[in-house]
């Protein structure tokens, strides 16, 4: 189908390693999302693109996250030197354009295991 | 405080009953609401937007309360299908940033 695809499925590193996740979204949306989604928790909000730019990256925990979205489309989710607490199941969703309360569209979620 | 907020349940309710959750936010500039579903180990979906006037989808009903700061929805005769986790999503009116809630978690019983 044409829906949001993420890339690994599931991911197990090691603490220290540095992790990339992929998300091809729905061609033609122009806003993307990052959440992060912890077991019994809501999606929490990491970072949303508008086109190739970061609109809003307020939920970014700490200075070893970082997102990138070069071309405005395919987005990538970096992860420099992984904690245990990273452990999580990541989401990305996009829109058809963002701020004007349109559905999000999520992919399926990249689970991340930090032994 | 937290800008969205839920009572994450669960709410165990039997066949054919009605239930209501309800969700508060914080930043009373918020216009966008909305209600998501999400089955277990699965992405959440829209389940429908709230309007100020208040919308109705079947058995869903979602209704806005400003004054308050809450939005609610109305669940009637549940379906043993209807058992997920229901997500309240507020946008933040300067950011434009989705935020969702904790989920209330919801369990139809035969």
């Amino acid at each position: 189908g044409a829906g949001v695809s993420q890339t690994p499925s599931n991911k197990v590193t090691e603490k220290g390693k540095y992790v990339e996740l992929r998300c091809d979204p729905i061609s033609g949306h122009t806003a993307l999302y990052w959440y992060r989604q912890s077991l019994g928790q809501g999606p929490e909000f990491l970072i949303y693109f508008q086109g190739t730019g970061a609109a809003d990256d307020s939920g970014l925990p700490n200075d070893r996250f970082f997102a990138v979205r070069p071309e405005g489309s395919v987005s990538t989710l970096k992860i420099q030197r992984t904690e245990r607490g990273d452990s999580a199941v990541y989401l990305c969703a996009s829109s058809p354009s963002g701020g004007g309360g349109g559905e999000l569209f999520f992919g399926e979620g990249s689970r991340l295991t930090v032994l | 405080r937290k800008e969205v907020e839920q009572d994450p349940g669960p709410f165990n309710v039997p066949e054919g009953a009605t239930v209501a959750f309800n969700c508060t936010y914080s930043n009373s500039a918020s216009q966008s609401f909305f209600w998501y579903r999400q089955d277990c180990r699965k992405e959440p979906k829209l389940l429908m937007s709230v309007y100020s006037s208040g919308n109705e989808d079947g058995r869903f009903t979602a209704q806005l309360n400003r004054a308050s700061q809450y939005i609610s929805l109305l669940i009637r005769d549940s379906k043993l299908s209807d058992s997920a986790t229901y997500l309240c999503v507020v946008i933040n009116p300067l950011t434009y940033k989705y935020i969702f809630g904790t989920g209330t978690r919801l369990k139809v019983l035969a």
